[in-house]
């Protein structure tokens, strides 16, 4: 039962031009959303994240819009550079029933900037 | 991956074998974290420790896997009796305050069950 889902296991884009990754949720209760990075061999760095109250969170370069009504994020890399060839991961927070946060995260995506 | 040590990068266990891997939060962190990565997955939760306690291993096997975080030490977590199915990287984070977005991870551990 996957509660987070990214449809598109990889993403070629050229350099220069926009990224949009995608992201969809099932439930409407989550309320706080992150994007990590992962590069090979590496463990995950924290990207963006975005609380439901808002629809938009931007930092430099990405962008992340969430649309509640469609139960759907993105990211938004512009412009796109070769060092953003990655995995990226949208993940919401979740809160067990002991008090603890974790995160959930959805299947990755792998971006490739091509020069 | 602001100084979480996980270590051995690499492990290479045969079937029955015990694995166990080590995690050193980043210093002055008291939460840590273990997750599983299988291949061409997403992060899975596994479990959720403070110093000395765990608070969380909802999504640990309930056989087998094991998660301790000492006084003193690493984090250790420790598979016996390893199967094919437990190939995967491990990744530990740790955090300084329990809240998820502050989260910083490890470069994980490959395990690899022959």
């Amino acid at each position: 039962d996957q509660q987070v889902k990214q449809n598109s296991p990889s993403l070629s884009v050229q350099e220069g031009r926009i990224s949009i990754l995608n992201c969809d949720y099932t439930n409407s209760m989550f309320d706080y959303f992150l994007w990590y990075k992962k590069y090979p061999a590496e463990g995950p760095t924290f990207l963006i994240s975005i609380s439901s109250i808002k629809d938009k969170n931007e930092d430099g370069r990405f962008t992340v819009f969430l649309n509640k009504s469609a139960k759907h994020l993105s990211l938004h890399i512009v412009p796109s550079q070769p060092g953003d060839s990655a995995v990226y991961f949208c993940a919401y927070i979740s809160f067990s029933i002991q008090g603890a946060q974790k995160l959930v995260f959805g299947q990755g995506t792998r971006l490739t900037i091509n020069p | 991956n602001a100084g979480v040590m996980q270590n051995p990068r690499h492990l290479v266990r045969r079937r029955g074998q015990e694995a166990r891997l080590r995690c050193s939060p980043v210093k002055g962190h008291s939460h840590v974290y273990w997750y599983r990565q299988l291949p061409e997955e997403g992060l899975k939760f596994m479990v959720y420790l403070q110093k000395e306690n765990i608070i969380d291993e909802s999504g640990m096997p309930k056989e087998r896997f094991s998660a301790e975080f000492p006084k003193e030490g690493p984090s250790i977590l420790r598979i016996q009796q390893v199967v094919r199915g437990d190939s995967a990287a491990y990744f530990c984070a740790s955090s300084l305050t329990g809240i998820g977005e502050k989260l910083f991870f490890g470069s994980g551990t490959q395990l690899s069950v022959l």
